[in-house]
């Protein structure tokens, strides 16, 4: 089956850093990606739309010069969190729709400690 | 968009059937009923999905009402690994830059 591989699973780092997660689509092609992030105990929360090639679009309320996404291949998607505070702590979560069949498939999340 | 209800939390024993409702009355004729689900600390995962008629696989079944406004996922030997927050989406099946929204869904407690 399809499968999205995201790295790193988990980082700490210090506040006033970027981090950045990588999305990788393995045996399919994937012209768009999502982001989404997630706080402990709530659901998913888009982020943004990652379309090869050209600029991310973002939700609402969602600060694009400090989630910077790159979306340079029909494989990889990248979202670095630049300048990093503790409230950007979260679980990331990557996806690409994997064919008709099968909606979307999910990478394995990220666990982002800002200290 | 149409929106989806569904339970905060339910609970069933291990080896019995669990069903989770879902409620999707505002769904229009071109989208079909999505069910993932996340375990703790993992990305969802894609469960079942189904149109109008009920749909099986390896891991459930997907009861759709004739009106498809509700639906309702069946697991049917519900295991401790099955506990897991479970959500039901409706989504044009074949528009791949459709954004996935997810709501609260259920959160489903296997017990021993």
């Amino acid at each position: 089956g399809a499968v999205v591989s995201q790295h790193p699973s988990w980082v700490i780092c210090k506040s006033g850093t970027s981090v950045k997660i990588e999305c990788r689509s393995l045996d399919f092609q994937a012209t768009t990606m999502f982001w989404y992030r997630q706080f402990p105990k709530q659901s998913l929360m888009l982020m943004a739309t990652s379309n090869e090639g050209s600029k991310a679009t973002y939700e609402q309320g969602v600060e694009k010069d400090k989630f910077l996404i790159n979306h340079a291949s029909l494989t990889l998607s990248t979202l670095t969190v630049t300048s990093a505070h503790p409230e950007d702590s979260s679980f990331y979560i990557c996806s690409a729709q994997s064919g008709p069949n099968y909606g979307y498939t999910f990478g394995s999340g990220t666990r982002l400690t800002v200290v | 968009d149409a929106k989806t209800t569904q339970p905060t939390s339910m609970d069933c024993a291990e080896g019995r059937a669990a069903n989770l409702p879902c409620n999707h009355s505002t769904i229009s004729g071109n989208e079909y009923v999505y069910w993932y689900r996340q375990i703790h600390s993992q990305g969802p995962q894609y469960i079942i999905h189904g149109l109008k008629n009920n749909e099986t696989n390896e891991m459930a079944s997907l009861i759709i009402t004739e009106d498809r406004k509700s639906s309702t996922l069946i697991l049917p030997h519900a295991t401790l690994r099955d506990t897991a927050v479970y959500y039901c989406i409706v989504r044009p099946r074949m528009d791949s830059s459709y954004k996935l929204i997810f709501g609260s869904g259920t959160r489903l407690l296997v017990r021993p």
